[in-house]
Order: C-alpha cells, then sequence, then structure tokens
C-alpha cells in the first residue's frame, strides 16, 4: 500500500487568488493523478502528473487554471488559479501503487477541501 | 465511451440490515472493477476490488462478484452497521487507458439504530 498527505486539509480562499495543493507519497510510484470532488458530485480525473514532462490533462480542464508539477517520484503540486466560487471542492490526490499482487490499484489521499469566497 | 452507473441515495437501513448498492458498467475491454468508501469528512479508501470475469472482492464483511454477463459489479453486506455509513463509489479501471479511474456517482448510505 501507499501512504499519501496533503497539504493543506482545507482552506478558504479569496475570488481571484491562487492555491497550491502538495501531495507527498511513503514510496517512490510511477502514476500520480489530481481528482476533484464539487460538492455532491462524483469524482472527475483533472489530468496525470507525470515525472519529468508536462501533466496530461483531461477534457474540460488546461494548464493555465491548474498547473502541475511533478518534480520527482514521491512528490506532485496542483495549482487552482485565478480561482472562482466554482471552484469550490475537495481536490484529491491518488496514486497507482502497481506492484505484484496489487495491479492497478490506486490509492488516494485525504484530500483538500478548498471554498473560495 | 467507459461509464458506471450506481444506484442513486441515499439509502436507509436499520442496524442489522441486509445492503444491496448496484452498480453496472460499460467498457470498451476487459476492466477491473472496484469498490471505494468514503467516510464522513475523509478520502476515499478502497473497499473491494475484482480484476476479472467472476472474481469476488470482499473486505469488512462486504463482497461483490465481477459478473460479466450482466456487466455488474452489486455490493452487499449482510447485516449493516452504523459505522457504515458513508459514500459508497463503484469505479472501474482500463489498463492501457492511462491507468485512469472512471468513477459512478456515488451511493450514500445511513444505517439507524
Amino acid at each position: 500500500s501507499a501512504v499519501i498527505s496533503q497539504k493543506p486539509s482545507r482552506d478558504i480562499c479569496q475570488r481571484g487568488t491562487s492555491l497550491t495543493i502538495q501531495c507527498q507519497v511513503d514510496s517512490q510510484v510511477t502514476m500520480m493523478f489530481w481528482y476533484r470532488q464539487q460538492p455532491g458530485q462524483s469524482l472527475t480525473l483533472i489530468a496525470t502528473a507525470n515525472q519529468g514532462s508536462e501533466a496530461t490533462y483531461e477534457s474540460g480542464f488546461v494548464i493555465d487554471k491548474f498547473p502541475i508539477s511533478r518534480p520527482n517520484l514521491t512528490f506532485s503540486t496542483l495549482t487552482v488559479s485565478n480561482m472562482s466560487p466554482e471552484d469550490s471542492s475537495i481536490y484529491l490526490c491518488s496514486v497507482d501503487a502497481a506492484s505484484g499482487s496489487s495491479y492497478n490499484e490506486q490509492f488516494f489521499g485525504p484530500g483538500t477541501r478548498l471554498t473560495v469566497l | 465511451g467507459n461509464s458506471v452507473t450506481q444506484m442513486e441515495g441515499p439509502v436507509t437501513l436499520s442496524e442489522e440490515a441486509f445492503l444491496t448498492i448496484n452498480c453496472t458498467y460499460t467498457a470498451t475491454g476487459y476492466p477491473s472493477l472496484f469498490w471505494y468508501v468514503q467516510y464522513p469528512g475523509e478520502g476515499l479508501q478502497l473497499l473491494l476490488k475484482a480484476t476479472k470475469a467472476d472474481d469476488k472482492g470482499s473486505n469488512k464483511g462486504f463482497e461483490a462478484t465481477y459478473r460479466k454477463e450482466t456487466t455488474s459489479f452489486h455490493l452487499e453486506k449482510g447485516s449493516v452497521q452504523v459505522s457504515d455509513s458513508a459514500v459508497y463509489f463503484c469505479a472501474l479501471l482500463l489498463t492501457g487507458g492511462g491507468n485512469k479511474l472512471t468513477f459512478g456517482t456515488g451511493t450514500q448510505l445511513k444505517v439507524e439504530l
């Protein structure tokens, strides 16, 4: 298994500002993902964070709004830029801990609860 | 495309009642199937999984069987407890597609004494 921590756990931000969320894993992993969970909704994949190259974004998400860094195999950041109230969500980091019997198993961080006023 | 359909909630049960949460899927290929649970105020935790047809995943008294013929992965528990109150998400993952999970909309379960 993989243990994932996220910072901050929650924040309240003003419209027009930006917030950077950190995700730290206790072991090296190949794939890291960022999801958004809007209030009362399911999870939507924002992007796959690739180590050493640009992130791969899903339809409807762009780098200018959600820049992502992945400097090594245990760490990634997601920035929510120029925030509006519609960005109020829980943002979750996940990792693919494919190894032996845990093939294709993903583990999730505790999430960052963001409220934009 | 790939999709997951779950029964809508909220589902309210009395303690010790039998639980079924329906999940069906559409996928191009042969996905792995998962149930995740989200307790109030927490992130997602993997509850159980099945990687091929007829596999049964089980954990904490919960079970789900991968039924290829009906493209289903229904979650069951024989006797629920108040501590099972949470949101349950069904998800699929296709290898070779970037290992991206596709989630259902989630089903909220509330168990009362």
